[in-house]
């Protein structure tokens, strides 16, 4: 198994467009997240799944995004009509654990640029 | 509600240890910590746990003191390979991987 991975890494858009990135959680992990990173800063919550269900999103997740794990395996999140303050890296992470306590698997991130 | 995270950067020669304080606001469930270098996907180190159990890296330890809602990340004898931004991420309420992590401590380990 690779580990997670995103694509695209990067992405330029310009204001107004939208954009979907794609997650590939490790295989057999049920639970799904993503976080949002900008320079300097920790990562931040968006949203996570565990098998298909959406289970919680953040007061940071406005309207203009929406997250999907259809069958409970690859994610996409999508942006509308972007805005530069979405530029940022958008990291995926996978987790094993039914349980509540345990590590995440990162992927690379997909940076976002928003001109 | 973010933990704040101390020192914000630090040097090091090799063989040289550092400590990197986690701080909340709020009581905590668990405590993770993370390391992430330049252009790369952040990379599990630790969890400690309510209760005092600990899971992680075998050559980096830490501490958790409940009480005062603090985590600490030891690093000894550090390696070039130390090198990078290291995170604490605190769940409140014994929900996994939905984390709030801190701004990060940037170590640069000299040779």
């Amino acid at each position: 198994d690779t580990g997670v991975s995103q694509d695209p890494r990067h992405k330029i858009t310009k204001r107004g467009q939208n954009v979907t990135f794609r997650c590939d959680p490790i295989s057999e992990h049920n639970r799904l997240y993503w976080y949002r990173q900008t320079l300097g800063q920790g990562p931040e919550f968006l949203t996570y799944f565990q098998n298909e269900a959406q289970l919680e999103k953040s007061r940071l997740l406005s309207d203009r995004f929406s997250a999907e794990r259809p069958k409970g395996s690859f994610s996409t999140l999508e942006i509308q009509r972007t805005e530069q303050g979405d530029s940022a890296m958008y990291l995926c992470a996978s987790s094993p654990h039914r349980g509540r306590d345990g590590e995440l698997f990162f992927g690379e991130g997909s940076r976002l640029t928003v001109l | 509600q973010q933990p704040v995270q101390s020192p914000q950067a630090v040097i090091l020669r090799e063989g040289e240890d550092a400590v990197i304080n986690c701080s909340s606001s709020k009581a905590l469930y668990s405590v993770h910590w993370y390391r992430q270098k330049h252009g790369e996907a952040p990379v599990f180190l630790m969890i400690l746990l309510k209760g005092g159990e600990q899971k992680g890296h075998e050559k980096i330890s830490a501490s958790f003191n409940e009480k005062k809602q603090q985590s600490s990340l030891y690093l000894t004898a550090s390696q070039l390979s130390y090198s990078g931004t290291y995170f604490c991420g605190t769940d409140l309420y014994n929900q996994g991987g939905k984390l709030i992590f801190g701004q990060g401590t940037e170590l640069s380990v000299k040779p």
